[in-house]
């Protein structure tokens, strides 16, 4: 199984604030990496896939980049409907797996 | 617009089955698979199968594959997931997700819209 390490687990940041998420692979995905917010109580919300592209209707202050073993998540200005749980997602083999996740918290 | 609409929370004994239904509709059903992912409480994500509409293809998780049926009937439009044999470890909350692939009809691909979870809960 391909393994996805995110990091930091846990981040304290203020509106305004950018911040960048990591997600390791430890095999090569390609660029076929994706990934979801999560707000407690909520299903979880698709904002990029392929590494790079954003969903629809999700802002713009949120880009991905990356490819291979090594992608970032980065939001530029942290709004407060931000703070939630972030996890990356890989599909390129079987089993799909997902990264343990980033809880993103008000500091 | 595509919605994906689940049915209702579960309690079950173990050694029970539950039988989690995702009803789909704004967009065309065939053309997309359906990921079934569940998530602890205060845990992460799970895979556990995907199932392809078109073709009924599926795919599970080993440590799953024993114990879970993931199908769709294209004629009602919903996808289904079983899970037998349950324990107080498949306590959960249980997503549809559907699957878009980045080209043709199989992996690699995204879930771009997810049901809104079906809590299972396992006890005695």
């Amino acid at each position: 199984d391909i393994r996805l390490t995110q990091s930091p687990s846990s981040l304290s940041a203020s509106v305004g604030d950018r911040v960048t998420i990591t997600c390791r692979t430890s095999q090569t995905v390609s660029s076929f990496l994706n990934w979801y917010q999560q707000i407690p109580g909520k299903a979880p919300k698709l904002l990029i896939f392929g590494a790079s592209a954003l969903q629809s209707g999700v802002p713009s202050r949120f880009t991905g980049s990356g490819s291979g073993t090594y992608f970032t998540l980065t939001i530029s200005s942290l709004q407060p409907e931000d703070f939630a749980t972030y996890y990356c997602h890989q599909s390129y083999n079987s089993p799909d797996t997902f990264g343990q996740g980033t809880k993103l918290e008000i500091k | 617009q595509v919605q994906l609409v689940q049915s209702g929370g579960e309690v079950k004994k173990p050694g029970a089955s539950v039988k989690v239904s995702c009803a789909a509709s704004g967009y065309s059903f065939t053309k997309y698979g359906f990921n079934w992912v569940r998530q602890a409480p205060g845990q992460g994500l799970e895979w556990m199968g995907w199932v392809g509409s078109g073709n009924g293809n599926t795919d599970y998780a080993q440590s799953l594959q024993d114990r879970v049926t993931v199908t769709t009937d294209t004629s009602t439009r919903t996808a289904y997931m079983e899970l037998r044999n349950l324990t107080t470890a498949d306590t959960a909350m249980y997503y549809c997700a559907r699957t878009n692939s980045f080209g043709g009809s199989n992996r690699p691909w995204y879930s771009d819209s997810w049901g809104q979870g079906t809590l299972v809960i396992v006890s005695s």
